[in-house]
C-alpha cells in the first residue's frame, strides 16, 4: 500500500551544525507534506509544510525540500540547537488524514 | 497562543472497561481528528470529524470506537471495551476552517494503559 517512510531512525549532530532529515514517499499523487517535531511526552508539533507545486520552502532555521522526481522530502535545520533534540516525522496528507512516517530521532551533542 | 488540550494525561483501565478520552480543540477550528501512537511506533490516523459527523475513519476505528462532540467545545473518543492492544498515546488534533484545513494542530496526548 501507499506509505511514507524515513531513511534513518537516528541522527546525532554537534550543536551548531546543520541537520538534514530525509523522508521517502511512495504515493506520486501526494500533493501536500508536513514535517512535525515530537518531543518526549508531547504531541506532534507542526514545523513546516510544502505543497507539490513547490520544491523548496523556508521557515525560521528550517528548510523543506521536495524532489517529486524521486519522491523524496528533506528537512534541513540550520545551526542545530539542543532544543532541536526530538523525533521528527514527515507526514503526507491523503484526503483529510495525515499518514505519518516512522520518525527520525535527532540528538544534538553540546 | 491557542492550544488543543486533552484530559486526562494518563488513564489506566482494566481490560473490558469503557474509557472516554476528552479533547478541547482550538476554538475556531472546524475539523477534528483522533490519532494514536503505540509506544515506539509511528502516529496512526483513527478518525476525522466535521460538521458533527465522521468524515473518514481507518481500519483501526472499529465498532469499539466512537466519537462525539457533545457540546460546542469538547470532542471525545470512547472505547467501549478496551483491549490490551489499545494501550497507546491518543492524540487529538484540530484544523482551522477550510482554506487551511491541511494544518493540523495536535494536543499533548492521553496515555492509555490497559491492564
Amino acid at each position: 500500500g501507499e506509505s511514507v517512510g524515513l531513511h534513518l531512525p537516528t541522527l546525532s549532530v554537534q550543536e551548531g551544525d546543520n541537520s538534514i532529515i530525509n523522508c521517502a514517499y511512495s504515493n506520486s499523487a501526494s500533493d501536500y507534506f508536513i514535517w512535525y517535531k515530537q518531543e518526549s511526552g508531547k504531541g506532534p508539533q507542526f514545523i513546516i509544510d510544502i505543497r507539490s507545486n513547490m520544491d523548496k520552502r523556508q521557515g525560521q532555521r528550517v528548510t523543506v525540500l521536495l524532489n517529486k522526481t524521486v519522491k523524496h522530502l528533506s528537512l534541513q535545520i540550520a545551526a542545530t540547537q539542543p532544543g532541536d533534540s526530538a523525533v521528527y516525522f514527515c507526514a503526507e496528507k491523503q484526503g483529510g488524514k495525515l499518514i505519518f512516517g516512522q520518525g527520525t530521532e535527532l540528538s544534538v551533542k553540546p | 497562543e491557542p492550544e488543543v488540550t486533552q484530559t486526562p494525561s494518563h488513564q489506566v483501565t482494566q481490560m473490558g472497561q469503557e474509557v472516554i478520552l476528552r479533547c478541547v480543540p482550538i476554538s475556531n477550528h472546524l475539523y477534528f481528528y483522533w490519532y494514536r501512537q503505540i509506544l515506539g511506533q509511528k502516529v496512526e490516523f483513527l478518525v476525522s470529524f466535521y460538521n458533527n459527523e465522521i468524515s473518514e475513519k481507518s481500519e483501526i476505528f472499529d465498532d469499539q470506537f466512537s466519537v462525539e462532540r457533545p457540546d460546542g467545545s469538547n470532542f471525545t473518543l470512547k472505547i467501549r471495551s478496551t483491549k490490551l492492544e489499545d494501550s497507546a498515546m491518543y492524540f487529538c488534533a484540530s484544523s482551522p476552517p477550510s482554506g487551511r484545513a491541511s494544518e493540523q494542530y495536535f494536543g499533548p496526548g492521553t496515555r492509555l494503559t490497559v491492564t
